[in-house]
């Protein structure tokens, strides 16, 4: 069945560089698209950015030149990677599986990233 | 962007109620998806296409709308969906979250 689920360091300091994985399985990373939401504590879910089937990527304008998603489809995984953060970027952290213009049909159980010294 | 503003931002239902909620976007969308997150769980697919119900969701839910203006409705509320509900777009990119309605009982 289908399955993803979010791995990564839980704390991260101010400034420092965050490091996602998003291991997928039931399905091929070349068949559907990936997708990363945010939720800050409290608060509502945030898109921040997609891995396309043709493994091209999108992102919002304000994490554009701080966020980069790749993939590695041997392994069935998708990667966020996000520089220089700050206490704003404390968040629970979902991959979630889409379709083209579409809606998140399966999701992770999302990684706790908590920004703080 | 597509900005979508749901409302109410709470509503409090007693069993057997009919609840309505709705869900208005800036611009035109084609079609909306909406979630039922419950506390610390994942969001859920909950309406998809508008007005199809994921595998699973009882049939007291409905979805209707277009253009800009789309609600969620719940025939006769039940205990279990006592939750927080997001409309979602995916029009345009980026794809946009209301900020959520959280159903109370």
């Amino acid at each position: 069945q289908v399955q993803l689920k979010e791995s990564g360091p839980g704390l991260v300091q101010p400034s420092q560089t965050l490091s996602l994985t998003c291991t997928v399985s039931g399905f091929s990373l070349t068949t559907y698209g990936v997708s990363w939401v945010r939720q800050p504590p409290g608060k509502g879910l945030e898109w921040i950015g997609a891995m396309w089937i043709s493994g091209d990527t999108d992102s919002i304008s304000a994490l554009k030149s701080r966020l980069t998603i790749s993939r590695d489809t041997s392994k069935s995984q998708v990667l966020l990677r996000m520089n220089s953060l700050q206490a704003e970027d404390t968040a629970m952290y979902f991959c979630a599986r889409h379709g083209r213009g579409s809606g998140f049909a399966y999701w992770g159980q999302g990684t706790l990233v908590t920004v703080s010294s | 962007e597509i900005v979508l503003t749901q409302s109410p931002t709470t509503i409090a239902a007693s069993p057997g109620e009919k609840v309505t909620i709705t869900c208005r976007a800036s611009s035109s969308v084609s079609y909306m998806y909406w979630y039922q997150q419950k506390s610390g769980a994942s969001p859920k697919l909950w309406i998809y296409d508008t007005s199809k119900l994921a595998p699973g969701v009882p049939n007291r839910f409905s979805g209707s709308g277009s253009g800009t203006s789309y609600s969620l409705t719940v025939t006769t509320m039940e205990t279990e969906d006592a939750a927080t509900y997001y409309c979602q777009q995916w029009s345009s990119t980026p794809p946009t979250f209301g900020a959520g309605t959280e159903l109370e009982l």
